[in-house]
């Protein structure tokens, strides 16, 4: 089935260091693939998205590569800040339903000053 | 302003009590949903909403029944609830088309004792 793998639950870092969050997906076709960011108290919204077409998406100093061939969506910056500390969440429309979202279940940044 | 707006934002019932959160939007989006969210597990779909009367199951459907008589407006009813059902519920709209970004509410925190 469309499944989104991530198996960070937490990532601490200081302010300046890079950012690695690792996220694997299975899906029978190629999907559109999205990393949400979730801050307190708050939904989810879009951080960024990336389609077939495009391979990579950038959005506020984050950056996202579509993988195909190792079915891999990681999540990178190159120097966090303390106002970066929230949960990112991993997530694909597969192309069978393209109106569900599947997320994977989260990776909580904190950055420390 | 594009907005989806929950109430309420904090809800506490006894076990075996009816519940109803309501959700609205002031996109004319066609598509809504319904998320929970519970520690480690990230957001698990419950129903979608395709349009006015037009509702599927998501993956976690039962104990939960929703309905949507206006296109801005989707409910999530409860009937009898449990105290497995406790965690917080998200509701969220988009577009139809696919790969669309899903605008999210700020989420209702449901205890049930």
């Amino acid at each position: 089935g469309d499944s989104v793998t991530q198996k960070q639950g937490q990532v601490t870092l200081s302010e300046d260091d890079f950012l690695f969050i690792n996220c694997t997906y299975s899906t029978t076709t190629y999907p559109t693939l999205f990393w949400y960011v979730q801050y307190p108290g708050q939904g989810p919204q879009l951080l960024l998205k990336v389609t077939t077409a495009n391979n990579k998406g950038i959005s506020r100093g984050f950056e996202a590569t579509y993988d195909k061939g190792t079915t891999s969506f990681h999540l990178q910056k190159a120097s966090v800040q303390e106002s970066d500390s929230a949960v990112y969440f991993c997530a694909l429309v597969p192309m069978s339903n393209y109106n569900v979202l599947y997320f994977g279940s989260g990776t909580k940044l904190t950055v420390e000053p | 302003d594009m907005k989806v707006t929950q109430m309420p934002r904090y809800l506490i019932k006894r076990m075996g009590e009816n519940v109803l959160l309501e959700c609205g939007q002031d996109m004319s989006h066609e598509t809504m949903y319904w998320y929970r969210q519970d520690p480690g597990l990230g957001l698990q779909l419950i129903y979608i909403s395709y349009d006015v009367d037009s509702n599927s199951e998501g993956d976690i459907p039962k104990g939960y029944r929703v309905s949507r008589k206006k296109r801005e407006h989707f409910s999530l009813i409860l009937d009898s609830a449990k105290t497995n059902q406790t965690s917080v519920y998200f509701c969220a709209s988009s577009l139809r088309d696919r790969g669309e970004t899903l605008y999210f509410g700020s989420g209702t925190r449901l205890t049930v004792l």
